[in-house]
């Protein structure tokens, strides 16, 4: 059973660039959540999606954007690209309901840098 | 204040030593509590669920105070591979899953 997949692993982009990040949730999961981690920081939420639309949003600015497909995957866009926002982009996925709805798993990450 | 505070470390800590740390939280209405461990460039992965005033697991205790909104991880006879960040979270509600910024720790030989 595979978990939660993310890619690319790693990237370089350069100031201004756009960039998409893919996730693929775990089998049985239909939220997705994503995350920026900078380095020596805990994560910081940024949306959540269920049923294809933004349910929770973060404090993060519009450059930041998402989209969930039919088959729960999702992706991450990240416009206009600053040196701030290198870090680990990191995809979760949780459970349709229940208590399992708030217990979250986590795949490895991207890790962005932006030169 | 911060939704979620925790003190960042480092702990550091002999083998077999206990030890604890503390997180607490602003947001009264939080009813669930989760702790995540999270290696050194890793994913988080999920370490223990509080629903009540507590809960234990082998080694790991965590114990909720909730008229001074915070929550403890408590980690008895500590093991090298216990080292890492560990990270608080309390679920105040609706979708958005805050994390605190985590406490580092490191167990010596």
């Amino acid at each position: 059973d595979a978990g939660v997949t993310q890619s690319p692993t790693h990237l370089i982009k350069t100031r201004g660039q756009q960039v998409t990040l893919r996730c693929s949730p775990k089998s049985g999961h239909d939220t997705v959540s994503w995350y920026q981690q900078a380095l020596g920081q805990g994560p910081q939420f940024i949306f959540q999606y269920y049923e294809e639309e933004e349910r929770q949003r973060g404090n993060f600015p519009d450059r930041f954007s998402g989209h969930q497909f039919p088959n729960y995957s999702s992706e991450l866009n990240v416009n206009a690209l600053l040196l701030g926002d290198s870090a680990l982009y990191l995809c979760a996925s949780s459970e349709p309901g229940g208590s399992g709805a708030n217990v979250l798993t986590f795949g490895a990450g991207s890790r962005l840098t932006v030169l | 204040r911060k939704e979620v505070e925790q003190d960042p470390g480092p702990f550091n800590v002999p083998e077999g030593a206990t030890v604890a740390f503390n997180c607490t939280y602003s947001n009264s209405a939080s009813q669930s509590f989760f702790w995540y461990r999270q290696d050194c460039r890793k994913e988080p992965k999920l370490l223990m669920s509080v629903y009540s005033s507590g809960n234990e697991d082998g080694r790991f205790t965590a114990q909720l105070n909730r008229a001074s909104q915070y929550i403890s991880l408590l980690i008895r006879d500590s093991k090298l591979s216990d080292s890492a960040t560990y990270l608080c979270v309390p679920l105040g509600g609706a979708s958005k899953i805050i994390f605190g910024s985590g406490t580092r720790l490191s167990i010596r030989p």
